[in-house]
């Protein structure tokens, strides 16, 4: 089975400008979830998905981003416009609908914001 | 806001050394705790859920306690090897949710 695919893998932008990271969730899996991994801060959540619908997005610095999840197949976070202190790199990550399931994570995509 | 905390920050070990490290965690509305292993240049895998007080896992040479009513859980690495080289994260989950918290991390260098 393929796992949680991300896309791109790595990002290279300016300043103001807008990005768009992609995921594919496992097949079957009902949540979804969004962290951003710095070295200040290791591995933040940003939001989290259920069934497609946003749960907590409590993590989301601040209106510049956003995220969204149009099916069970696919999810976007979208950062509008970028700056230099968003540059990291973003996993996305699924889990079954079980309390407690492991997660399974993407390899990231790695932002940097010049 | 859920605090998670690993220590040691980092460790470096000679191969053969065992080692263990800690995650602490908040001993109220405790529902699971995670163990991860994240290597360089790869995403973070599961190594172990962890629902029940006293619970005891293992995986070869790695094992991994669980203390719900005082809030830590600790991950043990027996005869080190250097392909244990990884970042070992925590991760918590409050009762009834399905949000995971992960603490900063240990990462462990093995030298051979």
């Amino acid at each position: 089975d393929a796992g949680v695919i991300q896309s791109p893998r790595h990002e290279v932008t300016e300043m103001g400008q807008e990005v768009t990271l992609r995921c594919k969730p496992i097949s079957g899996h009902d949540y979804l979830f969004w962290y951003r991994q710095t070295m200040m801060r290791g591995l933040e959540l940003l939001i989290y998905f259920n069934n497609n619908v946003p749960i907590d997005d409590s993590g989301m610095p601040e209106d510049r981003f956003s995220a969204k999840m149009p099916n069970a197949s696919f999810s976007t976070l979208k950062i509008q416009p970028s700056e230099p202190r968003d540059s990291a790199v973003y996993f996305c990550a699924s889990k079954r609908d079980t309390q407690g399931g492991e997660l399974f994570f993407g390899e990231g995509s790695r932002l940097t914001v010049l | 806001i859920l605090n998670v905390e690993q220590s040691p920050q980092s460790l470096h070990v000679q191969e053969g050394d065992s080692t263990n490290f800690t995650c602490s965690f908040p001993s109220s509305n405790f529902y699971a705790l995670h163990w991860y292993r994240w290597e360089t240049a790869k995403s973070p895998e599961a190594l172990f859920v962890m629902t029940l007080n006293g619970d005891e896992k293992k995986k070869g040479r790695i094992s991994a306690t669980l203390n719900t009513k005082e809030g830590y859980s600790y991950l043990y690495i027996k005869g080190s090897q250097p392909e244990d080289s990884a970042t070992y994260l925590c991760a918590f989950i409050m009762e009834y949710g399905n949000k995971l918290v992960f603490g900063a991390g240990t990462i462990l260098r093995v030298k051979s």
